[in-house]
Formats: C-alpha cells, structure tokens, sequence
C-alpha cells in the first residue's frame, strides 16, 4: 500500500524557473494538502483541497498554484521559483469529515531553489 | 504569527527516563490536537491525539495532556528508547475545518 506518493524527491532550480511538484494518494481520501517545512517555522499549509475539485488557500499561498487534477492527485506549481521557496515540501491527504484529523504524508520533496 | 509554539527546539533524556514535550496554543477555536513524529528524510506520522473533550490520552509509553485553561498540552514518553529520536511536531485544529496548524518541532535524542 503506497499511501501518498510525491515526485520529485529532489529538484534543484535557477531562480525564475518553473516547476510542478506531483502528489497521488491511494487510500481514497477526498482531502488534500499542501506544506512547507522551513528550519524554526514547523509546517505550514500552502493549499489544500477540500473535496475534488475544489481548491483553498492556505497560511502561505504566494508564489504557489495547485491543481486538484481528480480525487487521487494534488499537484503544486512554482511558476517563477524565488530562492525563499527554498524548502522541503509535504504533501498529505485524509478523509473528511474525520472524527481524528490525522492527516497522512508522503516523504517530501526537497527543493533547491539558487 | 505562529498559533502553535513548541518553544524548546530540542530535548537530550537518558534511555529509559521520562521525555517530557511542551506545546502551547493562542487559538481559542481550537479543539483537537495531535502529536506527530518525524525521522530525516521521511514524512510526518500521526503518534498521538486529544480533543478538547479529555484531559488526558495515553496510548502504550505515550500519554498527552491537555490543560484547556492554560492552553498548553504536554506529550510525555515513557520509557524513552533510542527509536524515539526524532522531531516531535505538535498540532492543532478546530473541529469545524480539521485545518491542521504545527508547531515548529522539537528534536529529542535519546541516549544510550
């Protein structure tokens, strides 16, 4: 069972690039999720998805656009990569309503933006 | 402004002795809170929760407490094993979205 799945796990960029990271859940969770991780920040909500075809901003949303593509995929777009987008990003899904909140994650994309 | 701190950035404790993890919330709306566990390269997994229901939830060696009035709730672990290293993040949520809001983590190292 994959759980959520993220590609690249590695990118390095030239500033003004652009790029899409991918993400595919496979436990039919209709909500999906956008973080950042920075060193002293923690992890903050860039956008999510509540429902397909739906999408929302989040804590952090500038510079970001995403794409609710069907119930299994979430994918986050830099169109003009900034050095500050420099971080490691998460993707994550769950079921809503929940009666938990929990969310699931996949193992992160490290972004290096020069 | 964060609305979840987690305000000691690491933690050394002694196999086998009590870890104790502190978080503080200002968000008055929220009412469910959750502890995650973070090994490098990998992505966050759910360890623990309580809602604002309980004051205190155990599960095995890991028993988080909820102190309403304080807005502050602790992750304690007991014993502490060497597996146990890694970032503890704490988060919080309203049970009106389920939008999840992290601390910055806390590293703990256990030590042999």
């Amino acid at each position: 069972n994959a759980g959520v799945t993220q590609t690249p796990k590695f990118q390095v960029l030239k500033t003004g690039q652009s790029m899409t990271l991918q993400c595919a859940q496979d436990m039919n969770h209709n909500s999906m999720y956008w973080y950042r991780q920075d060193p002293g920040m923690g992890l903050r909500l860039i956008y999510y998805s509540a429902s397909e075809g739906t999408t929302d901003k989040g804590e952090v949303p500038n510079g970001y656009n995403v794409s609710r593509l069907n119930k299994r995929e979430f994918s986050l777009r830099l169109e003009s990569a900034a050095p500050s987008q420099t971080s490691v990003y998460f993707c994550a899904s769950n079921r809503q309503p929940s009666n938990t909140g929990e969310l699931f994650f996949g193992e992160g994309s490290r972004l290096t933006v020069l | 402004d964060q609305q979840v701190k987690q305000n000691s950035p690491s933690l050394s404790v002694q196999e086998g002795r009590i870890s104790i993890l502190n978080c503080d919330y200002t968000n008055s709306m929220f009412d469910y809170f959750l502890w995650y566990k973070k090994y490098p390269a990998e992505g966050p997994t759910f360890l623990i929760s309580i809602s604002s229901i309980k004051d205190k939830n155990e599960d095995g060696r890991f028993t988080v407490f909820l102190n309403k009035s304080a807005k502050h709730l602790s992750l304690h672990i007991v014993p502490s094993q060497p597996g146990d290293s890694a970032v503890y993040f704490c988060a919080a949520a309203s049970s009106n979205d389920y939008k999840l809001s992290f601390g910055a983590g806390t590293t703990v190292t256990v030590r042999a």
